[in-house]
């Protein structure tokens, strides 16, 4: 089945810079790329996706780039706000269907 | 997307008793989805609940433990059943906000101790 490794675990920037989360893949039947944030008592909330048919993805902020031959993927936050501060969770599924979530990065944003 | 009522937030329990867990949504999906996310880790599906049939169990988790029921296309239950401490966890019940290509939406999680 599909492994999803993702890392750093921990992460800590100053407000304004960028943070940057990298996961990588096994199953390149893979082809659904989401990314989750989860704020400190509350369920992981979806912030970005991004199809195998394309290599970036930005709203606002927020980006996600693909390298379907490498097999990774990875979440680009910009002018990062203590508000940004939660866990983040990428996933990799086939069309949207089982999801397999990384381990988590835990990033703090200092004021 | 679908907004998820779950229910308890947050229980202490006993080792043996059993606790359930209620997940109402505000529209009909065809399928809910029960995760586990232990201290510190990533999210396990647990089981996949359709409406009017048993529940489909992942790998290492079995319907005498963990129990599930699915009576309308908005409501589901699971239910932690003789637990132990290895059972505390953060409960998530989860649907998909779309066919295909889309993401889930999650609860906001029960966090079960047990002692």
């Amino acid at each position: 089945g599909e492994n999803v490794e993702q890392h750093p675990s921990t992460l800590s920037v100053q407000e304004g810079d960028s943070a940057v989360i990298k996961c990588t893949y096994s199953d390149s039947a893979s082809n659904y790329f989401p990314w989750y944030k989860q704020e400190l008592g509350k369920g992981p909330q979806l912030i970005i996706d991004i199809r195998s048919n394309v290599g970036e993805k930005k709203d606002q902020r927020i980006a996600v780039t693909l390298n379907k031959t490498a097999k990774h993927f990875s979440l680009h936050i910009t002018e990062t706000q203590p508000e940004d501060s939660a866990v983040y969770f990428c996933a990799a599924s086939i069309a949207g269907n089982q999801f397999y979530f990384g381990t988590g990065t835990s990033l703090t944003v200092i004021p | 997307s679908a907004v998820i009522s779950q229910k308890p937030s947050r229980d202490i329990c006993q080792r043996g008793t059993s606790l359930t867990i209620q997940c109402q949504v505000d529209s009909q999906v065809t399928m809910m989805f029960w995760y586990r996310q232990q201290p510190g880790q990533s999210l396990t599906l647990i089981a996949t609940a359709n409406q009017g049939s048993e529940a489909t169990y992942e790998s290492g988790f079995v319907i005498d433990k963990f129990p599930i029921s699915r009576p309308n296309l908005t409501f589901s239950t699971l239910t932690v059943s003789n637990m132990s401490p290895e059972d505390s966890s953060i409960y998530l019940c989860s649907v998909k906000d779309g066919m295909g290509w889309y993401g889930y939406t999650f609860g906001s999680g029960t966090r079960l101790t047990v002692v």
